[in-house]
């Protein structure tokens, strides 16, 4: 079975600066999605970024990028100057067809 | 255009009674699912619909749950006799699969 596990159940950041939240998996696919989610307070969950397993450049999205390492299985997300409002819980996910599976999450805190 | 709704927003019911949650996915979108949030948790899934083929009800915790999806679009999730372990926020995507799901704000199940 496919498993995602974030090892940082809570991770900090001074405004402005850069942080990196882990993300690794196990699959014994090579075709997938991997997916960076953000859920705020509000509990809406929100797409942040995400990867195709077969592309080796790593997806980046403004202030977001990832680093895809596929033989390593390891998919973190680095958050380029952070602000007030990245602070919540963040959820690495892997999708094959229509399995999709969550980490635990990762509560990134912003000091301003 | 429209995101993925669900109602209501919160629902607090008593031991024992059903309750019934109601998500309008994203126009187009045919595949929906269903996950369950518990307090700081991550996202467990439980019901997954495409199209007209038959639903993947694998993670439904017990009989008590039942999920169905009326001409493609609305779905309704119904838990009977609800216990205090149902208690949790109750999340719906959709997507046009296989590609990324769009949450909506989730319904928040309190079972006193």
């Amino acid at each position: 079975a496919q498993t995602v596990t974030q090892s940082q159940p809570e991770m900090s950041v001074q405004e402005a600066e850069t942080v990196t939240l882990s993300c690794t998996y196990d699959t014994s696919e090579s075709d997938y999605y991997l997916f960076w989610y953000k859920q705020p307070p509000s509990r809406q969950m929100i797409l942040v970024i995400r990867q195709e397993a077969y592309k080796q450049q790593n997806a980046t999205e403004n202030r977001f990028s990832v680093n895809f390492q596929k033989a390593a299985k390891s998919f973190s997300l680095k958050i380029s100057d952070s602000q007030l409002g990245d602070a919540a819980m963040y959820f690495c996910a892997y999708r094959r067809s229509h399995d999709m599976r969550f980490g635990a999450g990762t509560r990134l805190t912003v000091k301003p | 255009g429209a995101g993925v709704s669900q109602s209501p927003s919160n629902k607090v019911t008593e031991k024992g009674k059903d309750v019934e949650l109601r998500c309008d996915p994203i126009s187009g979108h045919t595949a929906l699912y269903w996950y369950r949030q518990s307090l700081g948790q991550g996202l467990e899934f439980l019901i997954y619909f495409q199209g007209n083929s038959a639903p993947d009800k694998s993670g439904l915790p017990s009989d008590r749950f039942s999920a169905e999806r009326t001409g493609g679009s609305v779905s309704t999730l119904t838990i009977q006799r609800t216990q205090q372990e149902d208690s949790a926020v109750y999340l719906c995507a959709s997507s046009r699969a296989p590609d990324t799901q769009y949450f909506g704000p989730g319904t928040r199940l309190t079972v006193l």
